[in-house]
């Protein structure tokens, strides 16, 4: 399998539940994201990981709880959401945000839509 | 903090028209990109753009790259409907590479 995938493309939990996101790339990169995107709202970047490493957390609810345990996965973990959370989830890699001059191009996966009851 | 904007955000137009998306950034940089989405799917790199007078071309799309004016630009030739999509622009600056996206352009090519 090649590129960015993303299991499962479609959930819908209760406001009670806990679920994962899972997000996979194989594309040998070192940067992994989270975005959120909602319906008319721009792409919203969640999390950023480089090298294993969290380094960007934008000022997200503590119900996303992301986890990397090596440079080809990436997770987000979901409990007590609210339905104003329920949006299209996107993971994208790129190959490194360490000053890399040739660009950063971010590859983005399928998505999840998560409805939130 | 680093702004885009991009317009139109709406685009309705005809079958063999030629038209162009602009999008404009607050803060100095030479990294620029778009990409393509299709209704409920996910987004698709379409150019990289990474110097000032930069312009590549595929198919009927050809973007380009004035840095001193903070400006892209996303020409469409021709139309035809499978063009049909949200295109959205994106800035990264370099040694702080987080994109910065702006809000996308929803194309409608009309028969």
């Amino acid at each position: 399998e090649t590129g960015v995938t993303q299991t499962p493309r479609h959930l819908v939990m209760g406001m009670t539940n806990k679920k994962s996101l899972k997000c996979e790339q194989h594309l040998g990169h070192n940067a992994m994201y989270w975005y959120k995107q909602s319906a008319k709202k721009p792409l919203e970047l969640m999390f950023v990981y480089n090298f294993k490493e969290q380094t960007e957390n934008n000022s997200v609810p503590s119900r996303f709880s992301p986890e990397c345990p090596n440079s080809s996965h990436l997770f987000l973990h979901l409990h007590t959401l609210q339905p104003e959370d329920s949006a299209l989830y996107l993971c994208a890699s790129s190959p490194s945000r360490q000053g890399n001059r040739g660009g950063n191009e971010q590859f983005f996966g399928p998505g999840t839509r998560l409805t939130v009851l | 903090e680093l702004k885009v904007e991009q317009n139109p955000l709406f685009l309705s137009m005809q079958e063999g028209k030629n038209y162009t998306i602009y999008c404009n950034y607050s803060t100095t940089s030479d990294r620029l990109y778009w990409y393509r989405q299709d209704p409920g799917k996910s987004l698709e790199s379409l150019f990289v753009l990474l110097s000032n007078g930069a312009v590549k071309q595929e198919g009927r799309l050809m973007a380009s790259l004035d840095t001193k004016a903070r400006l892209s630009t996303l020409h469409i030739t021709a139309a035809v409907h499978d063009l049909s999509a949200t295109y959205f622009c994106a800035v990264d600056i370099f040694g702080n590479e987080k994109l910065t996206f702006g809000t996308g352009t929803r194309l409608t090519i009309i028969p």
